[in-house]
């Protein structure tokens, strides 16, 4: 069964600390790999696609990394706007039309 | 342009009421999806439309939910008889879904209806 991982739960930094969030899943044949932004009281927010093993995307501070098994989400240089839970996402090539979401890290960047 | 549109944004019921939800889509976006979102859980899929096709109802957790779009606009997702354990946020989103293009499977969301059942 495809599945989703994401971890930390929560965490916190002091702005400027980098860091990375990591998202483990198991699925049959990656379609994709989605990540969101989520504020409270808001619907996710698109933030990158990876496709293939060794693909690599940035935003600002933000940049995506995928592996066969795992992807990184790695946050240089953090500001408080950054504060928000971050959801990772896959659609894999045996589950038709369904994307399987983690149940997302929470992350609070302190001034 | 406008983004997706959900509403209403809050609802409140009673148990055994039945419930309305709408989802207003991006203009021209095929795809549209429906999601559940408990408090500290992942989005859970409950349905899913493309187009014209027949929909993909593989997550609706029992008969007690429904939904239905008009073409490639406006949908409506449907609880009867509403439980205390379907109080969650409902969470619309909405793609463009055009085989080939590579960005085509991004899901756009609206800010979400938060049911709560009393």
């Amino acid at each position: 069964e495809d599945q989703v991982t994401q971890s930390p739960e929560a965490l916190r930094l002091q702005e400027g600390e980098s860091s990375s969030l990591n998202c483990s899943y198991t699925v049959s044949g990656l379609r994709g790999l989605f990540w969101y932004r989520q504020d409270p009281g808001k619907g996710p927010e698109f933030l990158f696609t990876l496709y293939s093993a060794g693909e690599e995307k940035e935003k600002e501070r933000l940049k995506a990394t995928l592996t066969k098994k795992e992807s990184f989400l790695h946050i240089t240089a953090p500001k408080p706007e950054d504060s928000a839970t971050y959801l990772c996402a896959v659609q894999g090539a045996n589950t038709g039309n369904q994307f399987y979401f983690g149940t997302g890290t929470s992350l609070t960047v302190i001034p | 342009g406008a983004g997706v549109s959900q509403s209403p944004s809050n609802k409140v019921t009673e148990k055994g009421k039945d419930v309305e939800l709408r989802c207003d889509p991006i203009s021209g976006h095929t795809a549209l999806y429906w999601y559940r979102q408990r408090l500290g859980q992942g989005l859970e899929f409950l349905i899913y439309f493309q187009g014209n096709s027949a929909p993909d109802k593989s997550g609706l957790p029992s008969d007690r939910f429904s939904a239905e779009r008009t073409g490639e606009s406006v949908s409506t997702l449907t609880i009867q008889r509403t439980q205390q354990e379907d109080s969650a946020v409902y969470l619309c989103a909405s793609s463009p879904s055009t085989p080939g293009l590579a960005s085509s499977y991004e899901q756009y969301f609206g800010p979400g209806t938060r049911l709560t059942v009393t």
